[in-house]
């Protein structure tokens, strides 16, 4: 079993539509989420960054941690062409050095 | 964010040769950088790690004598692809942590694409 997993896609939405992503982790000790955004040909952009449990937001991207579950989401509203990418989830604990655990990418088209 | 900025973004080379990576922390002083490779279409697999002033940590099933890394100041590490084969041709992806800030989040460079003919 990977430590994180992440359904590849692709997934297809029309402009506008609400974008869910997720990742499910296994290793119980990881503390830091973040999410991460590629643009083909491109180096990952941090999009969110969480610690912990809980719900943060910026802007139409809101990223949630649910610790007891090992189930980390990012929602996008209104969602829009340009936000055609890979997303990445990551992870990673101070037990482990900080190493950070990508998942494998969600591929999203947003159709216009 | 930090940004980190990385040269070339693309190079050809012939096999046999050289080619070396440079990774630059342009805003914050960057005690770790990490070295990726990618593939199409698929995730980022972690080569090494790389931390200012000793010996990087490479990643099980990665050739250090292949894949030089030198991290020589706070700022800088370069990736070395020594002896380049077709098979060597690939992403690479450097990003760097910036202890100013939460302390694990990674920066990513904007990638170097390799071709070796």
């Amino acid at each position: 079993q990977k430590e994180v997993e992440q359904d590849p896609g692709p997934l297809s939405v029309p402009e506008g539509a609400i974008v869910s992503l997720n990742c499910t982790y296994s290793n119980s000790a990881f503390q830091y989420f973040m999410w991460y955004r590629q643009y083909s040909r491109k180096g990952p952009e941090l999009l969110m960054y969480t610690y912990s449990s809980g719900n943060k937001e910026d802007g139409r991207f809101t990223a949630q941690v649910d610790k007891s579950s090992k189930y980390i989401s990012l929602f996008i509203r209104d969602s829009q062409p340009s936000d055609s990418a890979t997303y990445l989830c990551a992870m990673s604990a101070r037990t482990g050095g900080f190493k950070t655990i990508f998942g494998a990418g969600t591929r999203l088209f947003v159709k216009a | 964010g930090a940004v980190v900025s990385q040269h070339p973004s693309r190079v050809i080379c012939k096999s046999g040769t050289s080619v070396k990576i440079e990774c630059r922390s342009l805003d914050f002083q960057a005690t770790t950088m990490f070295w990726y490779r990618q593939f199409p279409k698929q995730s980022l697999m972690l080569m090494a790690t790389s931390n200012e002033g000793s010996k990087a940590t490479y990643e099980q099933g990665v050739e250090k004598d292949k894949f030089l890394i030198n991290h020589a100041s706070l700022t800088l590490s370069t990736l070395t692809v020594t002896s380049a084969h077709p098979e060597d041709s690939s992403f690479y992806i450097c990003s760097a942590r910036d202890p100013g800030g939460g302390g694990y989040e990674q920066y990513f460079g904007p990638g170097t694409r390799l071709t070796v003919t």
